[in-house]
């Protein structure tokens, strides 16, 4: 139990583009979930966190208008890179984690590069 | 800002050897400690959840132990096997969300 499921597991897009993520928690709900980035040699950083049905909090230093996280379902949440540049490229990882659970569930990550 | 440090940063042990590496966090704002092993490809894998000082956790070949007073857990592996080769993270818990540690590679050696 407990599979989160996130697409496309790679990207690759042109400066300037938009790229959409989706991260899926395949048998739960997820009433919270998270998207991480990792850059190279560093550890994963939280940048947002995501309530079914609330506009996401964003950690500081993290734009809202560039991240802009959707989380409509108990089960979805996208999160999608608007007018994408070289700086964006990374990878990008979400976790679900359900009503009264302890553990963050996680996806396999999104590897984003932006020429 | 909250600092997560894991040592070390990697490490190549023979199989059939026991080994074990450390997650140093804050010892103040602990709500629970996350393991979790993560293999190239693959979702990160939650380990344990630790909640209480002195907690000892165990799943198989692996456990792990908790001292929030003084801001440290021990993960260890008996008898290492090949499948134990990946990437071992710890998170910290404060405000409802984890921060993360660089991990601890771990290759074995067959």
């Amino acid at each position: 139990g407990a599979v989160v499921s996130q697409h496309p597991s790679w990207v690759i897009c042109k400066s300037g583009t938009s790229v959409k993520i989706e991260c899926r928690s395949l048998d739960f709900q997820a009433t919270t979930m998270f998207w991480y980035r990792q850059f190279p040699k560093q550890s994963l950083m939280l940048m947002a966190t995501s309530n079914e049905g609330s506009k996401a909090t964003y950690e500081q230093g993290v734009e809202k208008d560039k991240f802009l996280i959707n989380h409509a379902s108990l089960t979805l949440s996208t999160l999608t890179v608007t007018s994408a540049h070289p700086e964006d490229s990374s990878f990008y990882i979400c976790s679900a984690r359900g009503q009264a659970r302890k553990t963050q569930y996680f996806g396999p990550g999104t590897r984003l590069l932006v020429l | 800002i909250l600092n997560v440090e894991q040592s070390p940063q990697s490490l190549h042990v023979q199989e059939g050897d026991s080994t074990n590496f450390t997650c140093s966090f804050p010892s103040s704002n602990f709500y629970a400690l996350h393991w979790y092993r993560w293999e190239t490809a693959k979702s990160p894998e939650a380990l344990f959840v630790m909640t209480l000082n002195g907690d000892e956790k165990k799943k198989g070949r692996i456990s792990a132990t908790l001292n929030t007073k003084e801001g440290y857990s021990y993960l260890y592996i008996k008898g290492s096997q090949p499948e134990d080769s990946a990437t071992y993270l710890c998170a910290f818990e404060g405000a409802q969300k984890l921060v993360f540690g660089q991990g601890t590679r771990l290759t074995i050696n067959p």
